[in-house]
């Protein structure tokens, strides 16, 4: 079985600080790692997914993130927060399960930037 | 159309109310999923649908939860005799998902939030 945890459920930075959110997964195969976003009464939105090619993935809005197996880690970091970062930010992994990919979620880290 | 999109966006139910949740997937997409989002919490699996094909319903909380999706494109999800616990964002995403790829990406709707009073 698969799982997600996303430690600290709420994190602020200073707008231009390092943003880094941190994601540790579980998971029985090697796995399919997703970041996503989510803005105040919106659905989720796609940042960046990992895919078993490059570790460091390049997202939307300068995020990337790196996979480190050794760590079971998957960090999502942008080196210069902005005001419009703020918003709640979710890791998910992927496994096939009967033919279609079953994504489980972690349970989510606020994001809050303090001008 | 451009995107997932769900209706109502918000839905406030009497306990013991049937409610029924719409959701138009992006057109051409094969997979539709349903996912149940409590406050403060990720997005809980529900069910996935193949085309008109109900593949999984493991994520349904209870007997009081039914989905369809009978021409492949639109879906409702219908909860009978609401219960205050089923207050809840329900998010929908559809996928191309050829050949069950795991990479593929889910596209969200923004979701429809239900208070049970």
């Amino acid at each position: 079985a698969q799982s997600v945890t996303q430690l600290g459920s709420h994190v602020s930075v200073s707008e231009g600080a390092l943003v880094l959110l941190r994601c540790n997964y579980s998971s029985s195969v090697p796995p399919y790692l997703f970041w996503y976003v989510q803005y105040p009464n919106q659905g989720l939105q796609l940042l960046l997914k990992y895919t078993s090619a490059a570790t460091l993935v390049k997202g939307i809005n300068g995020f990337e993130a790196e996979f480190k197996k050794s760590e079971t880690s998957f960090h999502l970091t942008k080196p210069s927060a902005h005001m419009s970062d703020a918003a709640e930010y979710f890791c998910a992994v992927s496994e096939n399960s009967g033919g279609y990919q079953k994504v489980t979620f972690g349970t989510g880290t606020k994001l809050q930037v303090i001008p | 159309g451009a995107g997932v999109s769900q209706s109502p966006r918000y839905k406030v139910a009497k306990r013991g109310q049937d409610v029924a949740l719409r959701c138009d997937p992006i057109s051409g997409h094969v997979s539709l999923f349903w996912y149940q989002q409590a406050l403060g919490q990720g997005p809980e699996f529900l069910t996935y649908f193949q085309n008109e094909a109900q593949l999984d319903k493991s994520g349904l909380p209870s007997d009081r939860f039914f989905a369809e999706r009978p021409e492949g494109s639109v879906s409702t999800l219908k909860i009978q005799r609401t219960q205050q616990e089923d207050s809840a964002v329900y998010l929908c995403a559809s996928s191309s998902n050829f050949r069950g790829r795991r990479s593929y990406e889910q596209y969200f709707g923004p979701g429809t939030r239900l208070t049970v009073t």
